[in-house]
């Protein structure tokens, strides 16, 4: 069973469009975070959410945690190919290790 | 650089062979994880260490790894009897591990091991 879900698995949009991931659980998570991993590379942290129903924005990009602190979304605004890569959503609970989704694939074409 | 760096970034091996990645981590954090991600995938939890002590492993970990953080610094990865399905992205992390800090990962670039 996968303790975090991410939807949708693949996405592949035109640069300028905008766009929604999803990162849903049934556990309470103390924090959550997004990270963007490229081929080949270790993924990179965007940003983490703390606080229900907190958002947050990072340039184009829009991160809210539920209020219930059970999920997240990931918005993108015009997307650009610059954007493609593997976006992985993260829980934290205390002390236990990050357990991470599966991931949404996003390929951005030009 | 004062990032984490892993080697060797690339191992192909053949099945039965031993190998031993190399992570060192953010020179001031405490905290060391070893993840595992395969196409597709996520990655999964391996085990970590608080300075010297390995805290917690994952039932992913059978007995043919082991990992060792000798004097807190650098950790090391070894696969004995290698087996294809041990074919993956092995990624090293390190955190301060300090109160406040949520939890956030900094990631090596990773060592990819394919098992022929």
């Amino acid at each position: 069973t996968q303790l975090l879900e991410q939807s949708p698995q693949f996405l592949s949009i035109q640069e300028g469009e905008n766009l929604t991931v999803y990162c849903n659980s049934s556990s309470v998570f103390s924090s959550l975070q997004w990270y963007r991993q490229e081929p080949g590379e270790g993924p990179v942290l965007l940003v983490t959410v703390v606080t229900g129903g907190e958002v947050k924005k990072l340039k184009r990009l829009t991160f809210q945690f539920g209020d219930a602190r059970k999920d997240s979304s990931l918005h993108i605004t015009a997307a650009q190919p610059g954007d493609t890569g593997l976006y992985l959503c993260a829980g934290a609970r205390g002390n236990t290790p990050l357990v991470f989704g599966k991931g949404t694939r996003l390929s951005v074409i030009a | 650089d004062t990032g984490v760096s892993q080697d060797p970034r690339h191992k192909i091996t053949k099945r039965g062979q031993n190998v031993t990645f190399r992570c060192d981590p953010i020179s001031e954090h405490n905290r060391l994880y070893w993840y595992r991600q395969t196409l597709g995938q996520g990655p999964e939890f391996l085990t970590y260490f608080q300075n010297e002590a390995q805290l917690e492993k994952s039932r992913l970990l059978s007995d043919r790894f082991s990992a060792e953080r000798p004097k807190g610094s650098f950790s090391t990865l070894e696969i004995q009897r290698t087996e294809q399905g041990d074919s993956a992205m092995y990624l090293c992390a390190s955190s301060p591990g300090r109160l406040g800090y949520y939890g956030e990962l900094f990631f090596g670039e990773g060592s990819r091991l394919t098992v022929l």
